[in-house]
């Protein structure tokens, strides 16, 4: 079985520039979630969504920060613009009833 | 709120065994769980406790006293491979993302 995927692995870019992540979850899993994971911190979610609905956005910064499942599969995260800050890894999990499977995230770099 | 606790680094000889504890507050509770993440690399799945006692899968055993807010992680016959961190994670009801402590950093040394 296929694990969770995640592109790009690796992104730097310049504070005010926007970047895009993109997930693809085990297939058949309905909640698909994204995490921030700062170095030295555990994950903290980002937002979860069950099939294509937003479940958990209440710690996503809304005013930089943009996530869609249109067809309830594939996810894409946003940062536009992105702040120095928000270097950290972002990782996609999914999951059916039971535990959490993560992705290899992607470690962004903003300088 | 949600607080989750454990201890920042821990070191154990290669061989011995390690036990790491994790204590929580939580609004609510349907599961305990603990992850392995190498340097660089994305959190594992390891083990999962929802009802008080020890799962014990190989070398790795969980263990879970809801009472008490508190469970541990106990790896035995330590090799240099188990060098990581140790991630601690509570899951308040149904479906609902996971809360991360922090993690252990456990150094295994010759």
């Amino acid at each position: 079985e296929a694990g969770v995927a995640q592109s790009p692995r690796y992104k730097i870019i310049e504070k005010r520039q926007s970047v895009a992540f993109w997930c693809n979850p085990i297939s058949g899993h309905a909640t698909l979630y994204w995490y921030q994971q700062i170095l030295g911190q555990g994950p903290k979610l980002l937002i979860q969504f069950q099939n294509n609905g937003v479940v958990d956005d209440s710690q996503l910064p809304k005013d930089r920060f943009s996530a869609e499942r249109l067809k309830g599969v594939d996810s894409t995260l946003k940062i536009q613009p992105a702040k120095l800050e928000d270097s950290a890894v972002y990782l996609c999990a999914s999951s059916s009833q039971g535990p959490q499977y993560f992705g290899p995230g992607t470690r962004l770099t903003v300088t | 709120g949600q607080n989750i606790d454990q201890p920042t680094e821990m070191t154990a000889t290669e061989g011995a065994i390690v036990q790491i504890n994790c204590t929580y507050q939580t609004s609510g509770f349907n599961g305990l769980f603990w992850y392995q993440q190498h340097a660089g690399e994305a959190p594992t799945f390891l083990s999962y406790n929802v009802l008080d006692g020890l799962e014990e899968k190989g070398r790795f055993s969980s263990f879970l006293s809801r009472s008490k807010g508190y469970s541990y992680l106990l790896l035995k016959e330590l090799q240099m491979k188990d060098s990581a961190s140790y991630l601690c994670a509570v899951r308040s009801s149904g479906n609902t993302p996971l809360v991360f402590g922090k993690g252990t950093r456990l150094s295994v040394i010759a």
